[in-house]
């Protein structure tokens, strides 16, 4: 079984700033790992992914990600976030093997951009 | 190319009642998910549909069933509902043969149970 942990509910930070937002996983099997955002009242959108490789990944509206296997964390980061990233965001993991592709979410962290 | 769809947008029930929710895949998926999203919560995995067979299942009671249609659209049954079935449900589409995990989801359908 797969579990995800994000520990910061909520993120406020000032427009311009720099964010992290914190994930870490537990699985007794190798996994792929997603970072997803919720915009209010709109489903899910994948804003990256790591596979293999890299363990950097980079992905849409300026996000980051690194995937630290030892610790078992995928954080977010964002150099200067905007306004526009005031959303929910959530990391998940899914099995590498497997029939069916079952996606554990964690919580979520609500990053509020402040003016 | 056509995005996920999933209707109705919101639904309001009362206890006991059965509930009927349906979403569109996006053009060339031919695999279905169902995930409920509870209020302040992530994402929790329902069942998946792949050739018009369930092959993969949650912790959810089996009163939570499903259909997946040959042109890959998904219904989501939910029987004898409960005031704790209130959340957003959200479908999600893939490819079995494409990107691992990468999952197209639609907007939802918000049911809220009375």
């Amino acid at each position: 079984a797969q579990s995800v942990t994000q520990l910061d509910s909520q993120v406020p930070v000032f427009e311009e700033a720099p964010v992290e937002l914190r994930c870490n996983y537990s699985s007794s099997v190798s996994v792929y790992l997603f970072w997803y955002v919720q915009y209010p009242n709109q489903g899910l959108q994948l804003l990256l992914k790591y596979l293999s490789g890299s363990t950097l990944v980079k992905g849409i509206n300026g996000f980051e990600a690194e995937f630290n296997k030892s610790q078992t964390s995928f954080h977010l980061r964002k150099p200067s976030v905007h306004i526009s990233d005031t959303a929910e965001y959530f990391c998940a993991v899914r099995p590498i093997s497997g029939g069916y592709q079952k996606v554990t979410f964690g919580t979520g962290t609500k990053l509020q951009v402040i003016p | 190319e056509t995005g996920v769809t999933q209707s109705p947008t919101h639904l309001i029930k009362t206890r006991g009642q059965q509930v009927t929710l349906r979403c569109s895949s996006q053009s060339g998926h031919n695999t279905v998910s169902w995930y409920q999203q509870a209020l302040g919560q992530g994402p929790q995995f329902i069942f998946q549909y792949y050739r018009e067979e369930e092959n993969g299942r949650g912790n959810f009671p089996p009163r939570f069933s499903g259909l997946q249609f040959p042109n890959y659209s998904s219904e989501l049954n939910v029987n004898a509902l409960e005031l704790d079935d209130s959340a957003l449900y959200l479908c999600a589409s893939s490819s079995f043969s494409g990107v691992a995990g990468e999952l197209f989801f639609g907007e939802g359908s918000r049911l809220t149970v009375l």
